[in-house]
């Protein structure tokens, strides 16, 4: 019962801007676009969430779309300290489990 | 200002001991998520308690898992006669709300249980 997709696996180089896409096409309007990252052998790290609007915060920039069926987390300047498995995960915002289901995420690597 | 506070964070038990896992939450955090990964695969909610309930444990093997948190302490997480399909990483989770809605989830950095 995925609610997001992503690519399996992305590659970005050191320096540059990290965009990875989640499609997140049933999503309800109650509902929010949640990111996370684990970094190998880590707990999860939030990262940033959004219900409409762009948002942006030290880590990360969340872009969606109009629609509200996708979206794209944006690094600005990724490191090397940013490969990671990334997470987009939709829930609700008035909780009916207050669980999140992590899918199989992107595994984002770093190159220098 | 301590994060949510996972011990130990390596537990090797032989088949059919107990393991018992301990979770911190952040201060002021009355809320407390556990989740498995197992090894190559993804997390798995498991079960949700606030002080003295357990709200949602929709995520538990129906044998042998527990959980509780008590009004002072941490959560735990209770396996009985462990077996090696229970080696896998336990995360716990605080929040001071039901939900994520305000800034997410803080994740501890768990306890690897090696089953042997």
């Amino acid at each position: 019962d995925a609610k997001t997709t992503q690519p399996t696996s992305m590659d970005c180089a050191e320096g540059r801007a990290a965009n990875l896409p989640c499609n997140h096409s049933t999503i309800s309007g109650n509902e929010y676009v949640y990111w996370y990252r684990q970094i190998h052998s880590q707990g999860p790290q939030y990262i940033i969430h959004g219900l409409k609007n762009n948002e942006t915060n030290e880590m990360a920039s969340l872009i969606i779309t109009e629609d509200r069926k996708s979206s794209t987390l944006i690094l600005p300047h990724a490191t090397l300290r940013d490969t990671a498995v990334y997470y987009c995960i939709v829930d609700p915002k008035e909780t009916s489990g207050s669980r999140l289901t992590f899918g199989e995420g992107t595994q984002l690597t770093v190159n220098p | 200002n301590a994060g949510v506070m996972q011990n130990p964070r390596h537990l090797v038990r032989r088949r059919g001991q107990e393991a018992r896992l301990r979770c911190s939450p952040m201060k002021g955090h009355s809320h407390v998520y556990w989740y498995r990964q197992l090894p190559e695969e993804g997390l798995k909610f498991m079960v949700y308690l606030q002080k003295e309930n357990i709200i949602d444990e929709s995520g538990m093997p129906k044998e042998r898992f527990s959980a509780e948190f008590p009004k002072e302490g941490p959560s735990i997480l209770r396996i009985q006669q462990v077996v090696r399909g229970d080696s896998a990483a336990y995360f716990c989770a605080s929040s001071p709300y039901r939900g994520p809605v305000v800034a997410g989830y803080t994740f501890g950095s768990g306890t690897r249980l090696t089953v042997v």
